[in-house]
């Protein structure tokens, strides 16, 4: 079957850096896909991997492994309005999105 | 307006009761999508509509009807729904399809939460 684990919370403090890791199991692969959700809100576009390597886009960076079915979401400076979900999602062989269920980013002071 | 809009942001609906969910794409995208998202899981993709033709239905319940009367619409209808369809329910677009050399990423509305009793 077709899988994206994420963790599903993770904590940091504000200033600091934090890592969000994403791995996939799917059929075929079209892409690597990072999302940020505020609560009660619509998902916004982070970062689109396609190559191994990283991507780094202001304090947001995104790094892909494809021989791994791995990446991560690289958050550096963090701010309190950086919290909220970040959601991985691979294109597969069908073209389709599969998503992850989702990191809830909780920032303290 | 500007982006992707839903109407409505809230529904509370009986399980005998039919209505329908609107989302308006002012983007110019080509693309539309409906979404499923309960807490604590993945998004579920339900129709994906390319060009005002459905391309996609990974198998959703009957009691889910799209329609796309062009491509800057996209409806919902719903008709006997069960409990366990409640759910924000997320309609995106997007410039092309993934996989497509015109594909941009997908651009989603604020959401409609739906409540079934």
């Amino acid at each position: 079957g077709q899988n994206i684990d994420q963790p599903t919370e993770m904590t940091a403090t504000e200033g600091a850096i934090v890592q969000i890791n994403c791995t996939y199991q799917t059929s075929g692969f079209n892409g690597l896909f990072w999302y940020q959700q505020h609560a009660g809100e619509a998902p916004t576009f982070l970062s689109y991997n396609v190559l191994d390597g990283l991507e780094e886009k202001g304090r947001f960076s995104s790094f892909l492994s494809r021989s791994k079915g791995y990446s991560y979401l690289l958050l550096k400076e963090l701010q309190m309005k950086d919290s909220a979900s970040y959601l991985c999602a691979v294109g597969d062989s069908n073209y389709q999105l599969i998503w992850g269920a989702g990191t809830k980013l909780i920032i303290k002071p | 307006e500007t982006g992707v809009t839903q109407t409505p942001r809230h529904l509370v609906m009986g399980m005998t009761n039919k209505k329908s969910l609107k989302c308006e794409q002012h983007l110019g995208h080509n693309a539309m999508y409906w979404y499923k998202q309960s807490a604590k899981k993945p998004l579920e993709l339900m129709f994906v509509y390319s060009l005002e033709e459905r391309v996609e239905n990974n198998s959703v319940p009957s009691r889910f009807s799209p329609e796309c009367p062009n491509s800057s619409h996209l409806f919902l209808h719903l008709h006997t729904l069960q409990p366990e369809d409640s759910a924000l329910y997320l309609c995106a677009s997007s410039q092309g399809e993934l996989g497509s050399s015109n594909y941009n990423e997908q651009f989603f509305g604020p959401g409609t939460r739906l409540t079934v009793l």
